[in-house]
């Protein structure tokens, strides 16, 4: 079955550093990958769509130069959290959607962010 | 977008049938019905989709109401390990707006021994 993976699981980070999460597609190509914000007791949002070759699109109220992301191939797309902040603590899920094959979504098991 | 509408929770008895309904009175011609669930700290996980006739799989079953304005997703045995929050969301078939899937609040689904 399609497989995403996302690293790290867990990151904790001080106040004014970047992070870098990673989500990819183990077993199959994807174009397409979602970033979505999730916090405590809330649902998904979604924060932008990660186009593979092209400029990521961002949801409005989504700081694209906060949250840069990078889909540089058909199987790995990167979220950069830049300057965290305190606010930013969050748990980040991606997800892919196949080339080809049912319109599903595999979502990733997500990365929770800590920032101090 | 076109929203669905949950109730907030549910609960059930293990080895239970539940059923979980959402509507979604403005669901467009070409939209699917997907159904997502959320175990706690983990990403959503894929339970079935449709578009209008009625979907089984070996995780669930979905009903689609004839006029599509409302589903249900059944769960023909609870089991512990079925306690999640479920999404009901409507996938656009296609433009700009494909595979993005906004999620609503979802139900929680809890599950007696």
């Amino acid at each position: 079955g399609a497989v995403v993976s996302q690293h790290p699981s867990r990151v904790i980070c001080k106040s004014g550093t970047s992070v870098k999460i990673e989500c990819r597609s183990l077993d199959f190509q994807a174009t397409t990958m979602f970033w979505y914000r999730q916090f405590p007791k809330q649902s998904l949002m979604l924060m932008a769509t990660s186009n593979e070759g092209s400029k990521a699109t961002y949801e409005q109220g989504v700081e694209k130069d906060k949250f840069l992301i990078n889909h540089a191939s058909l199987t790995l797309s990167t979220l950069t959290v830049t300057s965290a902040h305190p606010e930013d603590s969050s748990f980040y899920i991606c997800s892919a959607r196949r080339i080809s094959g049912a319109n599903v979504l595999t979502f990733g098991a997500g990365s929770r962010l800590t920032v101090l | 977008d076109a929203k669905t509408t949950q109730p907030n929770s549910m609960e059930s008895n293990e080895e239970e049938p539940v059923h979980l309904p959402c509507n979604h009175s403005t669901i467009s011609g070409t939209d699917y019905i997907h159904w997502y669930r959320q175990l706690p700290s983990q990403g959503p996980e894929y339970v079935i989709h449709g578009l209008t006739s009625n979907v089984n799989n070996r995780m669930a079953s979905l009903a689609i109401a004839e006029d599509r304005k409302s589903s249900t997703l059944i769960l023909h045995r609870a089991t512990l390990r079925d306690a999640a929050v479920y999404y009901c969301i409507l996938w656009g078939a296609g433009g700009t707006s494909y595979g993005k899937l906004t999620f609503g609040q979802g139900t929680i689904l809890t599950v007696h021994p």
